[in-house]
């Protein structure tokens, strides 16, 4: 089955500066990788997903890139605020062609506190 | 409107005894979720029904029972409850296959927190 790795788990960052976050799939029959944030005491929510036939996704100051042959792909923040600070979970899954099946594979998940 | 909602949200309870957590969803999806998620965080699927039908079953002690008496209700039964039990379980749907529309996003319930004594 599909196992995802996630690093750092922790990562601090100051107001402003970029954050990358990275994943890594054991499947390669996975072809879409959704990105979850949750706040404290929150639900995760998607904020920024990909799939297998794109390399790179941008949403304002968020962007996810995919390398289907490294098996790896990583969540990148911009111009980071205060409140991004959360707990940020990538994920896989061969969704496109399991049937139609969700089975969403998270990574450990990466606490991201950005100081003021 | 709360698109995916869940009870109880806390749940304190002995060991040994059995719980029961609600969840009930109005987006019109066809499949639904349990998710646990212990104290560090880490996010592990249990089950998932599609249209009352049992498709994703993991590693789970059986004393877990889920039961999904329509698409839009998804229930979760545990017995004779232990320590390592405690931890939030999310509910979730999702709507499945591109031709349905489907986008592959989850969305989860508050979460339950159950804590065991």
């Amino acid at each position: 089955g599909e196992n995802v790795e996630q690093h750092p788990s922790t990562l601090s960052v100051q107001e402003g500066d970029s954050a990358v976050i990275k994943c890594t799939y054991s499947d390669s029959a996975s072809n879409y990788f959704p990105w979850y944030k949750q706040e404290l005491g929150k639900r995760p929510q998607l904020i920024i997903d990909i799939r297998s036939n794109v390399g790179e996704k941008k949403d304002q100051r968020i962007a996810v890139t995919l390398n289907k042959t490294a098996k790896h792909f990583s969540l990148h923040i911009t111009e980071t605020q205060p409140e991004d600070s959360a707990v940020y979970f990538c994920a896989a899954t061969p969704f496109l062609f399991s049937g139609g099946y969700n089975k969403l594979i998270f990574g450990a998940g990466t606490r991201l506190a950005v100081h003021p | 409107d709360t698109a995916v909602s869940q009870t109880p949200k806390y749940l304190v309870t002995q060991m040994g005894n059995d719980k029961s957590i609600k969840c009930e969803q109005n987006l019109g999806h066809d499949t639904m979720y349990w998710y646990k998620q212990d104290s560090k965080k880490f996010l592990k699927i249990m089950f998932s029904y599609n249209n009352k039908e049992l498709i994703i079953n993991e590693t789970v002690p059986n004393r877990f029972s889920p039961k999904s008496p329509d698409k839009a209700h998804l229930n979760l039964h545990i017995n004779s409850l232990e320590l390592g039990d405690s931890a939030v379980y999310f509910c979730a749907s999702s709507q499945e296959g591109l031709a349905g529309g489907g986008t592959g996003e989850l969305f989860f319930g508050e979460g339950s927190r159950l804590t065991v004594l």
